[in-house]
Parts: structure tokens; sequence; C-alpha cells
């Protein structure tokens, strides 16, 4: 069955600092996605990135950069000199291809705080 | 450029009262997604649509919630005679097709009291 774990539940840090959000996953499919959505305070979901399992280059996207290693099954999200406006709930999640539905299975979420 | 829309925002209830919400997906998008997310955690998966057919639902979905797309367009969810552990968040994505990018409504807040 397919699993994403996100070990940090809270991270604190003072704006302009570089935060790096973990995510590992588990599953059996050779083929699968790989996606992280943010979650401000006003609970919509917001997609960031999509990443597929054959593509594992590394993407940086302005302060946003994400690191994708199958031999670890990790897909890691580092933010660059973070600002107040980061602030949120941010969720790795992972979808598998043999499954028609394609419905995401989510990790528990990393809140991150941006302090000032 | 309308994204997926979901009323109401919020929803308080009582105990053993019916409620429905409702969901608009993002126009031309044949699957629609509901997913609950309880307070601390991720959104779990609820059940989804591809155009007016439910083709699958978890077994999060007891018998006392029921959903349907009529014509495949708007869906609606029903929970009957609500309990306490109703309480969560209700978010409604839909997405093009079936390796696509699931986009997510403002979800709908309720409250069982």
């Amino acid at each position: 069955a397919q699993k994403v774990t996100q070990a940090q539940t809270e991270i604190s840090v003072v704006e302009k600092e570089d935060v790096t959000l973990d995510c590992v996953y588990e599953t059996r499919d050779t083929t699968y996605y790989l996606f992280w959505y943010k979650q401000p305070p006003s609970g919509e979901l917001v997609f960031l990135i999509r990443r597929n399992s054959f593509d594992e280059q590394n993407e940086i996207s302005g302060r946003y950069s994400w690191n994708f290693q199958k031999s670890t099954s990790s897909f890691n999200f580092t933010i660059t000199a973070s600002q107040v406006v980061d602030s949120a709930v941010y969720f790795c999640a992972l979808s598998e291809a043999y499954n028609a539905g394609n419905m995401l299975t989510f990790g528990g979420g990393t809140r991150l705080m941006v302090k000032p | 450029d309308t994204g997926v829309s979901q009323n109401p925002r919020h929803k308080i209830t009582k105990r053993g009262q019916n409620v429905t919400f409702r969901c608009d997906p993002i126009s031309e998008h044949n699957r629609l997604y509901w997913y609950r997310q309880t307070l601390g955690q991720g959104p779990e998966f609820l059940t989804y649509f591809q155009n007016e057919a439910q083709l699958e639902k978890s077994r999060l979905l007891s018998d006392r919630f029921s959903a349907e797309r009529p014509k495949g367009s708007f869906s609606t969810l029903e929970i009957q005679r609500t309990e306490q552990g109703d309480s969560a968040m209700y978010l409604c994505a839909s997405m093009v097709g079936g390796r696509d990018t699931q986009y997510f409504g403002p979800g709908t807040r309720l409250t069982v009291l």
C-alpha cells in the first residue's frame, strides 16, 4: 500500500532563513506521481509541483526548489530566503499510476511558521 | 479562470441532522474527488467521479454518506444523521483526464455539535 511520511510536524524559522521540508514515500508501483501542496490558514490546498517517477531532475521555481531521489524514496522541498507569507501547512502527496482512480495519498503535513 | 468552488464554506449543525455540500469543478474537468481532512491531519480520499459515474468509494464513506454528480457537472455530498465524528473539512478537487493534477476548492468546514 502507498504511504507518505512527513516526519516534521512543525518547523519555526526566522524570515530569510532557508528551510527544507522532508517527504518520504512508499509505493510498490514503478510509475507514480509526487506532489506538493500548500494550505494557508484560509484552508484551500494550493498546488505547487507535480513530478513523475521517471523524472529525477531537481526543479527550481523562484525561491522554491525540489529534490527528488528515488534511491531514498524522498521528495524534499526547500524554501530559500523564507518570508512570512510562506507560513502555512505543506503537504506531500503520492498518486500511483496503476490505480485507475489516481486518488492522492497525503502525508500528515508540516506546519511552517516564518517569524519576522 | 474559475477555480473549484464549494458551498457552503462553513456549516454548523446539531447531531442527528442531515447536511449537504456542493462542489462546482473547473469547467471541462471530467474527474471530481471528495476528501475529508480532520484537524492536524492530511486529507483522506472519500470518493471520486468520472463524469457522472461514481467509480470508487473509500471505506471511510459509511452508509450515512452519499455523493452524486448528476450530468457530470457539479457534485453534492450528503451526510445523514450527522455525528460529532463527522466534524471535519470536506475538500473537493477536480482534474482533467486520469494522469493530471488535482485542483482543490476552498473546502467546507463542518462542525457537528
